[in-house]
């Protein structure tokens, strides 16, 4: 069945350390987002892409970074850089319509 | 970045109607959804409204938009306990449909 698919669940990272998050979709959507959600904040977006190649910054891209070499396939590396970097993160992607679908998200912790 | 302001929480008795408020600033705004989110999961795209249109009925949930005050509503009829959930508000244009978010509020379904 289709969907968009984030691995692992859960995270754990040590500090200094650069961990990579998943994000897969069979929905043959050209879009596709990341974004970050605190405790008691709406979601706030690292990165997207509208197309294969090609990606833009959001509004909290420091210490991120992505690539989009297929097009089911969009995923956030997690750099060292990035200070605060305990969240859930949540993948989107987009087809021709409005509408954006999530997947089921990713938390990670830094131990 | 656009601001989207929700309040933070509502308390609601199974059966009644629940009516979730979200005010927005961007009068570029688009489109506007309401997105559900349970814990721990993703977020379940609910409905969205097209910025040229005043009201859309889904089944219970029922969605107006007054656009001269920037005020969107979502209004859920005869509340269950699987409502209990966070519900965020969040607006796009149509140029490159990114989202921005609200901070989400928690509705609490109590018996």
């Amino acid at each position: 069945d289709g969907g968009i698919t984030q691995s692992p669940k859960y995270l754990f990272r040590k500090e200094g350390q650069n961990v990579t998050l998943s994000c897969e979709q069979n929905l043959n959507h050209d879009a596709m987002y990341w974004y970050r959600q605190d405790p008691g904040q709406g979601l706030r977006l690292i990165y997207y892409s509208q197309i294969v190649n090609d990606f833009q910054k959001g509004d909290i891209a420091e210490g991120y970074s992505v690539s989009r070499e297929k097009k089911e396939s969009f995923p956030l590396t997690v750099t060292s850089a990035q200070k605060n970097p305990t969240a859930f993160y949540l993948c989107a992607s987009r087809g021709t319509g409005p509408e954006a679908f999530f997947g089921q998200g990713t938390r990670l912790t830094v131990v | 970045g656009e601001d989207v302001e929700q309040s933070l929480f509502l308390s609601v008795r199974e059966g009644d109607s629940s009516v979730i408020n979200c005010t927005y600033t961007d009068s570029s705004s688009t489109y506007l959804y309401w997105y559900k989110q349970e814990p721990g999961a993703g977020l379940q795209l609910l409905t969205y409204i097209f910025s040229n249109m005043d009201m859309k009925q889904d089944q219970r949930l029922t969605v107006l938009l007054n656009k001269k005050d920037k005020h969107l509503s979502l209004r859920i009829a005869d509340t269950q306990t699987g409502d209990s959930a966070i519900y965020f508000c969040a607006e796009s244009s149509s140029n490159d449909y990114k989202l921005s978010f609200g901070a989400g509020t928690t509705v609490t379904v109590r018996a």
